[in-house]
């Protein structure tokens, strides 16, 4: 059974940074592309950015909002993925959530994870 | 980046009624990478739909897709209540994989 469990929202302050983790079994997150995806409470889905599979190059694409602040890495053998968040502004509180892809849509997500980003 | 707009923003209709929801892309989207997810209050979403008409895994058979091009639709063949929902499209065809601003569904 694939489960995805994301982790690590706080409260944190304009210009700080925050890293989540999403935690995932029934697959190897190594051979998957993965993506996060934010909402904002009682709004849209936000796309945040997505990560290749290693086989088809491990890189990863950014939403221009956050591009050049967050960053999608994994852990290989730990079988987590993350998601680095600098120069954090108020425009970024949300839930977060982590997601599997298949070739053509998100077909597993996790429960989210809430950032809030206010003095 | 590739807008979507979906329409209606809210519709109300009464269980067993054919409801469709209409995604209009700022430009042409591969139908293989475009998707459709249902939002309950309180859950993560959903996918229903990808490649533009195929159901996802246990999505029962009255939600249908279809579209081509930078015109996409989800149709409810019979509305049912537990359908109440927010339905949102996504493409996943350029980076970056935008999504539409959503529908509300209510159930009368």
């Amino acid at each position: 059974e694939v489960q995805l469990v994301e982790s690590g929202g706080d409260l944190v302050k304009p210009g700080g940074s925050l890293t989540l983790s999403c935690a995932v079994s029934g697959f190897t997150v190594i051979y998957a592309w993965m993506t996060w995806v934010r909402q904002i409470p009682g709004k849209g889905l936000e796309y945040v950015g997505h990560i290749r599979s290693r086989p088809d190059g491990g890189t990863a694409d950014y939403a221009a909002p956050v591009k050049g602040r967050f960053a999608i890495s994994r852990d290989d053998s730990k079988n987590i993925l993350y998601l680095q968040m600098n120069s954090l502004r108020t425009d970024d509180t949300a839930v977060y959530f982590c997601t599997k892809n298949t070739v053509s849509g998100l077909d597993d997500w996790g429960q989210g994870t809430l950032v809030t980003v206010s003095s | 980046e590739i807008v979507l707009t979906q329409s209606p923003g809210t519709l109300s209709l009464s269980p067993g009624e054919r409801v469709t929801l209409s995604c209009r892309a700022s430009q042409s989207v591969s139908s293989t990478k475009l998707a459709w997810y249902q939002q309950k209050p309180g859950q993560a979403p959903r996918l229903l739909i990808y490649g533009a008409s195929s159901r996802a895994t246990g999505i029962p058979d009255r939600f249908s897709g279809s579209g081509s091009g930078a015109d996409f639709s989800l149709t409810i063949s019979r509305l049912e209540p537990e359908d109440c929902a927010v339905y949102y499209c996504q493409q996943l065809g350029s980076p970056p994989w935008t999504f539409g601003q959503g529908t509300k569904v209510e159930i009368k």
